[in-house]
């Protein structure tokens, strides 16, 4: 079945940087478009950023403001998202999600790891 | 930016009875392919997110008939023909016509 993991997540200072990943199994990881959604503490869901299936097409939310970078390494399953310069709103859990077939529909969902920005 | 109004932002109901919340988008949803890329989501206390619908009224994967969605353009809405314990839980519209992706702010559904 399909299964997405997340690491990565820590508590790190405002200005500092972190790198989380996510890995794929149970399907073919390079036939999907996979993004990244976070969720501050008691709020609601924001999308964050979409890759294409090999990697060629991305696309942000304005608020990365050019901190963040995703990326993917097909052979080895695992998307990846580079945050850089962080603010104490960027604390959140953060998914990883996969389309839905041959749409970019969030379908399957990681159980999420957390980034605290905290001095 | 589309932004998706979502109402209640709570709805308690009665174990058995319906539900329905309601989803209106700030611009039609409909994509230049003629699909409308409206999903519903629910959210467990303490669980990721879990697709529901998606494309307006197709039930993903595993999920229970009870849920229904309906809707164009610009209105849409999530039916939970009879509510079970199971189903308590914040309910979030998700449109993927255009970047960005865009979320409601979510509606909890509780038990009177």
């Amino acid at each position: 079945q399909v299964q997405l993991v997340e690491s990565g997540g820590s508590v790190v200072q405002p200005g500092r940087s972190v790198r989380l990943s996510c890995v794929g199994s149970g399907f073919t990881f390079n036939n999907y478009a996979m993004h990244w959604v976070r969720q501050a503490p008691g709020k609601g869901l924001e999308w964050v950023t979409l890759i294409s299936y090999d990697g060629s097409n991305k696309h942000y939310a304005d608020f990365v403001e050019g901190r963040f970078t995703i990326s993917r390494d097909n052979s080895k399953n695992t998307l990846y998202l580079q945050m850089n310069s962080l603010r104490t709103d960027d604390t959140a859990v953060y998914y990883c999600a996969r389309g839905v077939v041959s749409l970019i529909t969030p379908g399957y969902w990681g159980q999420g790891t957390l980034v605290t920005v905290s001095s | 930016e589309i932004v998706l109004t979502q109402t209640p932002l709570s709805s308690p109901v009665t174990l058995g009875q319906p539900a329905s919340i309601s989803c209106r988008s700030s611009q039609s949803l409909v994509n230049s392919d003629g699909n409308t890329y409206l999903s519903w989501l629910q959210q467990r206390p303490g669980q990721p997110p879990r697709l529901l619908i998606y494309k307006i009224s197709h039930r993903f994967s595993g999920v229970p008939d009870r849920f229904n969605g309906s809707g164009a353009g610009t209105d849409f809405t999530l039916k939970i023909s009879r509510v079970e314990a199971e189903d308590v839980a914040v309910y979030y519209c998700m449109q993927a016509t255009r970047l960005p992706l865009s979320f409601g702010g979510g509606t909890k559904v509780e038990i009177k």
